[in-house]
């Protein structure tokens, strides 16, 4: 079965500073989601990869696929305290059932 | 408008009770989910139903049951609760490559 392992578990940081989670996955990923949750809230969807080498951003957040399609990271430039939260990368191993297993999760605090 | 709702967003109750937890989304679509999450974090599927019809069940005791009246509502059904089923439970939909998730319902067995 598909497994997600995300380092680091926890991360603090200084606002301003930059920083980045990775995720690693046991399998070729078809699809390495990346979500953030704050206390009390759902999920949000970040950004999708599905291509190795593939990059994306969204405002102050960017987001790899390395080309094996087996690691992501995510990263943050310029931390803000509105970054805190949960941030989970979920992955779509593929197959004929969508289904996204997740990792275990970083619990980012940004102090100002 | 809220995308994907859960109701309720904090249940507690008692060993032994039987309670349910509601899902609706109105983006149609036609994939939902119910995932739980543990109190290390965790997010793990218990079920998905596909134009109301199951198709993937997890190991989940058979105290959990899904039911999906149409295509916008997957509810979850919980009896003989246990101190065990403590946890966050999300609801989600997808379509495509995109899932999107409820706010979760907190879920305390006292």
């Amino acid at each position: 079965s598909q497994e997600l392992e995300q380092s680091p578990q926890s991360l603090i940081v200084q606002e301003g500073k930059n920083l980045t989670i990775n995720c690693t996955s046991s399998k070729t990923l078809y699809g390495l989601y990346w979500y953030k949750q704050k206390y009390g809230e759902g999920l949000i969807f970040l950004m999708m990869l599905q291509k190795g080498g593939e990059e994306k951003s969204h405002e102050k957040i960017t987001a790899k696929l390395d080309e094996k399609k087996q690691q992501s990271s995510l990263h943050i430039t310029a931390s803000q305290p509105s970054h805190a939260g949960i941030y989970l990368c979920g992955a779509d191993s593929g197959g004929s059932n969508y289904k996204l297993t997740f990792g275990k999760g970083t619990l980012l605090t940004v102090n100002p | 408008d809220t995308a994907v709702s859960q109701t309720p967003k904090y249940l507690v109750t008692q060993m032994g009770n039987d309670k349910s937890i509601k899902c609706e989304q109105n983006l149609g679509h036609d994939t939902m989910y119910w995932y739980k999450q543990d109190s290390k974090k965790f997010l793990k599927i218990m079920f998905s139903y596909n134009n109301k019809e199951l198709i993937i069940n997890e190991t989940v005791p058979n105290r959990f049951s899904p039911k999906s009246p149409d295509k916008a509502h997957l509810n979850l059904h919980i009896n003989s609760l246990e101190l065990g089923d403590s946890a966050v439970y999300f609801c989600a939909s997808s379509v495509s490559t995109e899932a999107f998730f409820g706010q979760g319902t907190r879920l305390t067995v006292v």
